[in-house]
């Protein structure tokens, strides 16, 4: 296994279309995280998973968002009616539930780069 | 999750010592202090956590002050590979995410 793969690795797309990016996370990683970082600022938290339940949605996350996990491995998020304020790159990560002595490592994929036209 | 102070950036030499600083007075007793970095064009990755004791690896070492209000990352040698953003983190007990704040910009001139 090589990593958290994300794809695609660009996408650029009008105003109001929907987008969906998958993730495959390390194979034998339980929990799966999305982000959303703009130019200049840090990984913005947008959810997360553990197996296929979805533990924790932010407040960011709109309506038009959605994220699954459907069998605990790959995941997808789709943004509905897409703004150009959603031009971005969306980071996925994966990790083990918990790691030895406090430790919260998670790996990300190299990201899916946004713009909206 | 506890607030950090980060400087916005940072200069250094290659071959010379870094030292990252990071200030965190709102921490409570079960924060692990974790740093990660971001290189250009790359996802974050994980360089070091520590509790209360020094800790050393690989990468780096992280020295955290004894009352734990900061700590401060070191690259003992910078390389031109270490040019990147270097983020300090403290997710609340229990907390199973990360939230990153702006970071400090490490530039490493040859």
């Amino acid at each position: 296994d090589t990593g958290v793969s994300q794809n695609p690795r660009h996408k650029i797309t009008k105003r109001g279309q929907n987008v969906t990016f998958r993730c495959d996370p390390i194979s034998e990683h339980n929990r799966l995280y999305w982000y959303r970082q703009t130019l200049g600022q840090g990984p913005e938290f947008l959810t997360y998973f553990q197996n296929e339940a979805q533990l924790e949605k932010s407040r960011l996350l709109s309506d038009r968002f959605s994220a699954e996990r459907p069998k605990g491995s790959f995941s997808t998020l789709e943004i509905q009616r897409t703004e150009q304020g959603d031009s971005a790159m969306y980071l996925c990560a994966s990790s083990l539930a918990s790691g030895p002595r406090g430790r919260l490592e998670l790996f990300f994929g190299e990201g899916s780069r946004l713009t909206v036209l | 999750d506890a607030k950090t102070t980060q400087p916005n950036s940072m200069e250094s030499n290659e071959e010379e010592p870094v030292h990252l600083p990071c200030n965190h007075s709102t921490i409570s007793g079960t924060d692990y202090i974790h740093w990660y970095r971001q290189l250009p064009s790359q996802g974050p990755e994980y360089v070091i956590h520590g509790l209360t004791s020094n800790v050393n690896n690989r990468m780096a070492s992280l020295a955290i002050a004894e009352d734990r209000k900061s700590s401060t990352l070191i690259l003992h040698r910078a390389t031109l590979r270490d040019a990147a953003v270097y983020y300090c983190i403290l997710p609340q007990g229990g907390s199973e995410k990360l939230v990153f704040g702006k970071g400090t910009k490490l530039t490493v001139n040859p």
